[in-house]
């Protein structure tokens, strides 16, 4: 089945530092990248949609000058977190696609952010 | 725009009782549905999916699950559970198969006792 990879897999920082989350897909091409973030205890909320050589569409509520998305190859997205506060401390999740002819998304492991 | 409702964030069953998990949905369009589970500090791993066709639909780990186009629900079911199905069951829904954005449900905690 279609590999999904994130790194780091946990990662600790400063307030006020800038974190960089990778989402690999390993075995096939990603036209369409997805980030999520998670609470504890709650569900996923889709941050941002990610396709290949354009910018990412962001959903409301969401800051895309804090939440950077690139997307420059099909098999590599990041999101990095600019500014990093301890309520951004979450659970970052992403998912690949493979484009037209596919039907499903398929989910990293996650990323655990914690904030100081 | 969708929306999901799972009615139960928690589940406790005892090991090789039948369990069900609740999931409806609301859209003004066609709709695609998913079952995904979720191991503590992991991502998510599909369980099955429906995208059109038989109603019926057979996942992975024995779970299946019935797309209910009248009552707009999509129950996922197991006749016998294991210790190691306790986890997370999160139940999506898109308007254009997996292509496009999810809209996942609150999630239920399936807890299996021994």
């Amino acid at each position: 089945g279609a590999v999904v990879s994130q790194h780091p897999s946990r990662v600790i920082c400063k307030s006020g530092t800038s974190v960089k989350i990778e989402c690999r897909s390993l075995d096939f091409q990603a036209t369409t990248m997805f980030w999520y973030r998670q609470f504890p205890k709650q569900s996923l909320m889709l941050m941002a949609t990610s396709n290949e050589g354009s910018k990412a569409t962001y959903e409301q509520g969401v800051e895309k000058d804090k939440f950077l998305i690139n997307h420059a190859s099909l098999t590599l997205s990041t999101l990095t977190v600019t500014s990093a506060h301890p309520e951004d401390s979450s659970f970052y999740i992403c998912s690949a696609h493979g484009g037209l002819g596919t039907d499903t998304q398929y989910f990293g492991p996650g990323t655990r952010l914690t904030v100081l | 725009a969708q929306s999901v409702t799972q009615l139960d964030s928690q589940v406790p069953v005892f090991e090789e009782a039948p369990v069900e998990l609740r999931c409806n949905y609301s859209s003004s369009v066609s709709v695609y549905l998913f079952w995904y589970v979720q191991y503590p500090n992991q991502g998510l791993q599909l369980l099955l999916k429906y995208l059109s066709g038989s109603t019926l639909v057979k996942g992975i780990n024995g779970f299946e699950a019935e797309f209910n186009k009248s009552q707009t629900s999509f129950h996922l079911r197991k006749p016998s559970v294991h210790i190691s199905d306790t986890a997370e069951y999160f139940c999506a829904v898109s308007d254009r198969g997996g292509a496009q954005k999810l809209v996942f449900g609150q999630g239920t905690r399936l807890t299996i006792n021994p």
